[in-house]
């Protein structure tokens, strides 16, 4: 069954660093989706992407956070500049298709990527 | 704001009794309902979605959707040990899901 692949899956990093996660969603999926979630919260949405472009970001989603989708293949998340608090577990998700009845809309979640920021 | 608000719980039911989950959302632009799972340090993983008023039913679940009140439920029936995980109602609006902090359920056997 397709899935959506995330690497690294535990990154260690010092405060101040600029970190790289990388997803691979599910091939002829067209929306991308980050989302965080910090030990013991809610699953926090960070950023959509689609056709190249972002095409809806939270209030979290500041300057300090990139997106880009530098091949067919990979989806990635750039955090530059890396706070404690950042530390959390950022997933990947993609979706076939914008919402249309007959279509679930639903999300595709990869295993996640946990950034400890020490 | 995309609110959506879900008692955190956590929930007991003893085995085979009925949890019931509740959630509500603030946009009333919001298209379509989800229930994810998520077991703890692992990913949601999707159990139910409605989009229509009413009740939708797969296997032991029942969805439920008000828009007017702007509320969805979810229904375990014959609850087993291993529905024992952090339900989270999700809200989507044309391409932005957002979640509910979860409602952390435990079904003792």
């Amino acid at each position: 069954e397709p899935e959506v692949t995330q690497t690294p899956s535990h990154q260690v990093t010092q405060m101040g660093q600029e970190v790289i996660l990388r997803c691979v969603p599910i091939s002829n999926h067209l929306y991308f989706y980050w989302y965080r979630q910090i030990l013991g919260q809610k699953v926090e949405f960070l950023v959509s992407f689609y056709n190249n472009e972002i095409s809806e970001k939270s209030e979290i989603f500041d300057d300090q956070f990139s997106v880009e989708r530098p091949d067919g293949s990979n989806f990635t998340l750039k955090i530059r500049s890396t706070k404690l608090e950042d530390s959390a577990m950022y997933f990947c998700a993609s979706s076939e298709s914008r919402f249309e009845r007959g279509y679930t809309g639903e999300l595709f979640f990869g295993e996640g990527s946990r950034l400890t920021v020490l | 704001q995309k609110e959506v608000e879900q008692n955190s719980g956590p929930l007991s039911v003893p085995e085979g009794a009925i949890a019931s989950l509740n959630c509500t959302y603030s946009d009333r632009g919001s298209q379509s309902f989800f229930w994810y799972r998520q077991y703890s340090g692992k990913s949601p993983e999707l159990i139910m979605f409605i989009y229509s008023n009413g009740d939708k039913e797969d296997g032991r679940f029942t969805a439920q959707l008000n828009k007017a009140s702007q509320y969805v439920s979810l229904l375990i029936r014959d609850s087993q040990p291993s529905d024992s995980a952090t339900y989270l109602c999700a809200v989507k609006v044309i391409n932005d899901m957002r979640f509910g902090a979860g409602t952390r359920l435990t079904v003792k056997p």
